[in-house]
């Protein structure tokens, strides 16, 4: 069964330092795609980044990079720079890509706060 | 461009009254879905459209929710009669079949919190 796996409940950095978020993925899925989303104390999520498990270079989005290792099945977030509005919830989620499916497996989360 | 709309933001029900949340997606979005979010379960899937019809409601968790959509622009989710247990952060989202890129990322409404008392 697919599985994602976030193994740090809470996380602290300081401002303007790199983080690592750490994400574990379990599939049997050859072809599928990965997920970061971002819960503000506000409540809304916002897409951050995807790889997708065929994607030659890991992705990045401006201060947010994937740190893919398909043979240890991770997908690790990395923000640079760290910013006082990075003060969240962090959500690593995947999805089999075989055919129309669009359901999403979604870890349990992180939450970082970034120190001034 | 309007993000994904949800009604009503807050609710705060007797149990054993009926709930209606509902959703307006983004328009030319062909996939809509609804989550529930509790501390404990985290993030759960009760049920995705496409071109409203439902696909997956295997995560709906009993008879007392149901969710339609009757047209491209809306969708409610229902839970008759409602239990404390039902308390949660309900959320829509909405997404498009797309070619390359994240092909479908989702994207949230801002949610309704929901207590039952």
């Amino acid at each position: 069964a697919q599985k994602i796996t976030q193994t740090q409940p809470g996380m602290f950095v300081q401002e303007k330092e790199a983080v690592t978020l750490d994400c574990t993925y379990d599939t049997s899925d050859p072809s599928y795609g990965l997920f970061w989303y971002k819960q503000p104390s506000s409540g809304e999520m916002i897409f951050l980044i995807y790889q997708g498990s065929y994607d030659q270079q890991n992705a990045t989005e401006g201060r947010y990079s994937l740190n893919f290792q398909k043979a240890r099945k991770s997908a690790n977030l990395v923000i640079s720079a760290s910013q006082l509005g990075d003060s969240a919830m962090y959500f690593c989620a995947m999805r089999d890509n075989a055919g129309n499916n669009r359901k999403l497996i979604w870890g349990l989360g992180t939450s970082l706060a970034v120190n001034p | 461009d309007a993000g994904v709309i949800q009604s009503p933001r807050h609710e705060v029900t007797e149990m054993g009254q009926e709930v209606t949340l509902r959703c307006k997606p983004i328009s030319g979005h062909d996939y809509l879905f609804w989550y529930r979010q509790t501390m404990m379960r985290g993030l759960e899937l009760l049920i995705y459209f496409n071109n409203n019809v439902p696909i997956d409601d295997s995560g709906m968790p009993e008879d007392r929710f149901s969710a339609k959509m009757p047209n491209a622009s809306f969708s409610t989710l229902k839970i008759q009669p409602s239990e404390p247990r039902d308390s949660a952060v309900y959320f829509c989202a909405s997404s498009r079949l797309g070619t390359g890129g994240p092909a479908g990322e989702l994207f949230f409404g801002e949610g309704s919190r929901l207590t039952v008392l």
